[in-house]
């Protein structure tokens, strides 16, 4: 267990829809990064928070924003979903630069339909 | 970011010792090493991480040689459940930030 908690586990959607994945990060690491791992794109990173602030975007579309809130939490809110959003959504947490190792939940298996 | 290259796949067999082998030539002086390990549908886990020489824990040892252009995580006496694809990661800055960066990494196969 790495201490990172992820909800939903599965969702599943209609296209045109919007949905909130949520991460609980290990307890007193500030730095939250967001993945997306499909099988023809692997493991993108797409956004950092740190301590409640944006510090690193990745390959994060315009239709996906997040947020990391006061009591750490973060959330990946993705829109107007289409087809090719289907994929495992990881959250990890850490802080910098005590410890550069990344502690990743279990995912969020997102399928659009 | 120093790119990283290692092989696609490997197979190997219950018992025998692994070496996976990662390419960075472009490896800066500050960057840092790390191994990670993912099985289907989990998260990827840290193994074992090293600036130079050799690092060794609890389940594998990290070689790196002294130009750190390359590095090889030794897995000894895998098992099944060794069975998943290993990432090698480089650009860790001491007292800067980081972004673990992810390529396609390796997957290891063990037969029984």
């Amino acid at each position: 267990d790495s201490g990172v908690t992820q909800t939903p586990k599965h969702l599943i959607t209609a296209t045109g829809q919007r949905v909130t994945l949520r991460c609980s990060p290990r307890s007193g690491d500030l730095s939250v990064y967001w993945y997306q791992q499909s099988l023809d794109q692997g493991l993108q990173f797409l956004i950092q928070y740190y301590n409640g602030e944006e510090r690193a975007k990745g390959n994060i579309l315009e239709r996906f924003s997040a947020q990391q809130f006061p009591d750490l939490h973060s959330e990946l809110n993705l829109s107007s979903l289409e087809l090719g959003d289907s994929a495992l959504y990881f959250c990890a947490s850490n802080t910098p630069p005590e410890n550069t190792e990344a502690f990743f939940g279990q995912g969020t298996r997102l399928t659009v339909v | 970011l120093a790119k990283t290259t290692q092989p696609i796949s490997m197979d190997s067999y219950e018992g025998q010792e692994v070496n996976i082998t990662c390419s960075h030539n472009n490896i800066a002086t500050n960057d840092y090493i790390t191994w990670y390990q993912q099985f289907p549908s989990q998260g990827p886990r840290f193994i074992i991480q090293g600036y130079k020489t050799k690092v060794t824990n609890e389940v594998a040892s990290l070689f790196i040689p002294a130009d750190r252009k390359s590095s090889t995580l030794s897995l000894p006496r895998v098992s099944l459940s060794d069975t998943a694809v290993y990432y090698c990661l480089v650009g860790a800055e001491p007292g800067g930030s980081y972004i673990p960066t992810f390529g396609r990494g390796t997957s290891l196969i063990v037969h029984p």
